[in-house]
């Protein structure tokens, strides 16, 4: 068990809508990163944060934003949602920023579906 | 540009016979390689990772991988698969220095009795 907890499992909005999606990291996990994975695809890096402050971006737009809490727990928002936003996003926490932080620990992923 | 290609989209396979799973990398400097493995509905599990040394890496499960730097490879093994091992694999790089994984498209793995 990887420690990485997300939260809700599956969700359904509207296009338009806005999404607030959670995750608890990996207890002395420090940073996290959030994943986009479409069907059929393998994962696509969104973006990350380090010690609350975002440190590294994918090619998303601005519309994808989040936040990292002191206790390193971590949100991912998503605003004017779109039919091509409906994918599984995986959040992974990391020890750190050096070699000991190379392994990624996954969450079991939220599920949004957009209608 | 860092991209992780996976060759196979699909590898059907005997339970009991062996399988490989094959991945190339192109990074012009040092990275570090992962497997990890998706069940349905479910996150990624870490198989196996190179960072550095000795090139033939185990993991978990019974799979084993090879790091070949001229070829820029680390194809995935396992000498006897099990009706357990069907899911998805996918590849992924690291950078040193940087901070996002590297995912290649995954390959179905789907074990038949």
């Amino acid at each position: 068990e990887t420690g990485v907890t997300q939260s809700p499992t599956h969700l359904i909005k509207t296009r338009g809508q806005q999404v607030t999606l959670r995750c608890s990291s990996q207890s002395g996990h420090n940073t996290v990163s959030w994943y986009q994975q479409a069907l059929g695809q393998g994962p696509q890096f969104i973006f990350q944060y380090y010690r609350e402050e975002e440190n590294g971006r994918g090619n998303f737009p601005p519309r994808f934003s989040g936040l990292q809490f002191p206790n390193y727990s971590s949100e991912l928002n998503v605003n004017a949602l779109e039919l091509d936003d409906s994918a599984l996003y995986l959040c992974a926490s990391r020890a750190g920023q050096g070699r000991a932080g190379t392994e990624a620990f996954f969450g079991q992923g939220t599920r949004l579906t957009v209608v | 540009a860092q991209s992780v290609t996976q060759l196979d989209s699909q590898v059907p396979v005997f339970e009991e016979a062996p399988v490989e799973l094959r991945c190339n990398y192109s990074s012009s400097v040092s990275v570090y390689l992962f497997w990890y493995v998706q069940y349905p509905n479910q996150g990624l599990q870490l198989l196996l990772k190179y960072l550095s040394g000795s090139t033939l890496v185990k993991g978990i499960n019974g799979f084993e991988a090879e790091f070949n730097k001229s070829q820029t490879s680390f194809h995935l093994r396992k000498p006897s698969v099990h009706i357990s091992d069907t899911a998805e694999y996918f590849c992924a790089a690291l950078t040193s220095g940087t901070y996002k994984y590297i995912f290649g498209t995954g390959t179905r793995l789907k074990v038949l009795a």
